[in-house]
């Protein structure tokens, strides 16, 4: 079946250290790769996305991600976290065209000053 | 282009009543997707419309309900209600139906408290 395991529900880090939110994904056919960022009493804002060609995907806010395919992950990264990166961060899956998103559980990220 | 609203944003009812969500897509946008997200299941996928019918539905039981109007407005019902339907809905729009890398659009959700 197909799946989404983020690991890490919940991950701390300093201002300026590096953030790494771990995605991986179970598939037997080509997936379709999102991050996904929810900030409170909001809905959900898109980071970036994996389709097709280059696997490294550079998104908003200074984010991005590399889509691993023998390693079956997508992690996201960003070089220097700030206090406004806090906020829930989902990993989402689907494929071909008709098939809904599958989201991983999310990790939240908080961020130390 | 103004974004995914769904209305009402809160929302109180007891066991048993029924329950009505609404969803306006972004302007141009013809497949509305609901989710439901709760601390235990994360997001779950209800059901997706496009063009007023539904293309996939999610494993929830047939109290959860949808349609689509022709200006691509999105409803969702929830009958009989139980405790366990408190959740944030949420409300995804797209030009195309959702699967191939297309990108989805989320409203800023329905927060329904059942008591």
């Amino acid at each position: 079946a197909q799946s989404v395991t983020q690991l890490g529900s919940h991950v701390s880090v300093s201002e300026g250290a590096l953030v790494l939110l771990r995605c991986n994904y179970s598939s037997s056919v080509p997936p379709y790769l999102f991050w996904y960022v929810q900030y409170p009493n909001q809905g959900l804002q898109l980071l970036l996305k994996y389709t097709t060609g280059a696997t490294l995907v550079k998104g908003i806010n200074g984010f991005e991600a590399e889509f691993k395919k023998s390693e079956t992950s997508f992690h996201l990264t960003k070089p220097s976290a700030h206090m406004s990166d806090a906020a829930e961060y989902f990993c989402a899956v689907t494929f071909t065209a008709g098939t809904a998103l599958i989201f991983g559980k999310g990790t939240t990220l908080s961020v130390s000053s | 282009k103004a974004g995914v609203t769904q209305t009402p944003r809160y929302l109180i009812k007891t066991r048993g009543q029924q329950v009505t969500l609404s969803c306006s897509p972004i302007s141009g946008h013809r497949s509305v997707s609901w989710y439901q997200q709760t601390p235990g299941q994360g997001l779950q996928f209800l059901f997706e419309y496009f063009s007023e019918t539904q293309r996939n539905k999610g494993n929830f039981p047939g109290r959860f309900s949808g349609r689509q109007f022709s200006n691509s407005r999105s409803e969702m019902n929830v009958s009989t209600l139980e405790l366990g339907d408190s959740a944030l809905y949420l409300c995804a729009s797209s030009e195309a139906p959702s699967g191939g890398g297309n990108e989805q659009f989320f409203g800023p959700g329905t927060r329904l408290t059942v008591l």
